[in-house]
């Protein structure tokens, strides 16, 4: 079964560019699997980011940025702020309707 | 302005059943795909459910098939999910979404509940 991996933390300082990646534990990521991503902070309902790849959803900063680098999906945080410390997950469509988010990664700004 | 709120969660005992509900506004519910995504505590996000605008279409994970029924009433603006077998590893804040586009080259989920707390516990 394949499972959708995701970096489980990590850390940027202020200012500071973090890229993290969205993968499969077989094959690549592509359009097809309709990536995209959202944010959480603890006890607050998930914010849509980015869709279909590299799309900002209304509302989102232009410092959040969505790619496919390699055989992952992308998103690229330029110019962390203290406030996007949260929770970031990618959802993908494994196909015949079923969808799998990613495990996750917490993003630390320090 | 597009409003989804979550209802039906509580304490259930395992093997007990639980209906949760969605009361949508500000959109005309025919017209989307809905889902349900849930959050173990302390865990992340996982798809639960799906189900298409006439309600003709469902999907969900394995671990709830057979067990749990999504279902929509689109005069009455409002999702469902029937759960029944209840376990413990179901506990979790559950919450609708809506799907956004689905029909073409992008679909993701634009507006979420802020979710409903289901304890699975003897």
């Amino acid at each position: 079964q394949t499972v959708v991996t995701q970096e489980p933390s990590f850390s940027v300082s202020p200012g500071g560019t973090v890229t993290l990646t969205c993968g499969l534990t077989s094959g690549s990521v592509s359009s097809s699997y309709h990536p995209s991503w959202y944010q959480q902070t603890p006890g607050q309902a998930p914010r849509t980011l980015i869709y279909n790849i590299n799309i900002r959803s209304s509302g989102v900063p232009d410092r959040f940025s969505g790619s496919i680098l390699g055989n992952k999906a992308a998103l690229t945080i330029t110019g962390a702020q203290a406030v996007d410390e949260s929770d970031y997950y990618c959802l993908l469509h494994m196909g015949s309707g079923i969808w799998v988010f990613g495990g996750g990664t917490k993003l630390t700004v320090l | 302005e597009v409003q989804l709120v979550e209802s039906g969660g509580g304490l259930v005992q395992p093997g007990g059943s639980l209906r949760l509900s969605c009361a949508a506004s500000g959109f005309t519910l025919s017209n989307y795909w809905m889902t349900w995504v849930r959050q173990a505590p302390g865990k992340g996000l996982e798809w639960v459910a799906s189900v298409k605008q006439d309600g003709g279409q469902t999907y969900y994970v394995d671990s709830v098939r057979g067990r749990f029924s999504i279902s929509r009433d689109n005069a009455m603006n409002s999702l469902y999910l029937q759960m029944n077998s209840l376990r413990a590893e179901d506990t979790a804040v559950y919450h609708c979404a809506r799907w956004n586009g689905c029909v073409g080259s992008y679909c993701y989920l634009d507006y979420w509940g802020q979710g409903t707390l289901v304890t699975v516990s003897s």
